[in-house]
């Protein structure tokens, strides 16, 4: 089944321990994304990788690391997570070539940092 | 810069039709995207367009004016289950970004 993965669904995590979301995908995409939705906000984007050992910012990249070491996996690293990160976190991947490209977002993370 | 409105919330009657509208700016334009989000789920891909004029999916349809910077997402016969978020993206021609709009809730009553 052609899906998007993350781990863990749900974190609760204190203030300056070091964490990290996994993401992973089985289409063979080249993009993929992270993104954190918060009420009122909605889906803002923190990083994006064009493909393998390509990465850039998004919008909201201050506090987030991530790598693309694979073409299938996108791990996002929150080295000393403060509670405005107290979110829920969405990755997503999607083609670069041909008509949609739509993105197919993971089930999300629910992150909350005290 | 890139910026999309959509209202906040909408509410309508089991079996009726909605029109959930979408208008955007942005400095280069390579389609648009309608999402369907359940509370505390992913969101869900419903359409696209990236020429003007109107795509049909089953029940759903998606509408779009480049000129004006304009989209709607037309609802028809609608169930309990299609109580949700609607979210309307633009991808950005540079970069592949997509731009999302901040969502809008529709209720459906019985």
């Amino acid at each position: 089944e052609a899906q998007v993965t993350q781990n863990p669904r749900y974190l609760i995590t204190v203030t300056g321990k070091k964490l990290t979301v996994t993401c992973s995908q089985n289409m063979n995409h080249e993009y993929m994304s992270w993104y954190r939705q918060d009420p009122g906000l909605g889906l803002r984007q923190i990083y994006y990788s064009m493909n393998v050992e390509v990465t850039d910012k998004g919008d909201v990249p201050e506090g987030y690391k991530v790598s693309r070491k694979e073409k299938r996996n996108f791990p996002l690293i929150l080295e000393s997570p403060s509670p405005n990160q107290t979110s829920l976190y969405f990755c997503a991947s999607s083609r670069t070539t041909g008509d949609y490209n739509e993105q197919f977002f993971g089930p999300g993370t629910r992150l909350t940092v005290l | 810069g890139q910026n999309i409105d959509q209202p906040t919330e909408m509410t309508a009657t089991e079996g009726a039709i909605v029109q959930i509208n979408c208008t955007y700016q942005t400095s280069g334009f390579n389609g648009l995207f309608w999402y369907q989000q359940h509370a505390g789920e992913a969101p869900t891909f419903l359409s696209y367009n990236v020429l003007d004029g109107l795509e049909e999916k089953g029940r759903f349809s998606s509408f779009l004016s480049r000129s004006k910077g304009y989209s709607y997402l037309l609802l028809k016969e609608l169930q309990m289950k299609d109580s949700a978020s609607y979210l309307c993206a633009v991808r950005d021609y540079n970069t592949d970004k997509l731009i999302f709009g901040t969502g809008t809730r529709l209720q459906v009553f019985p």
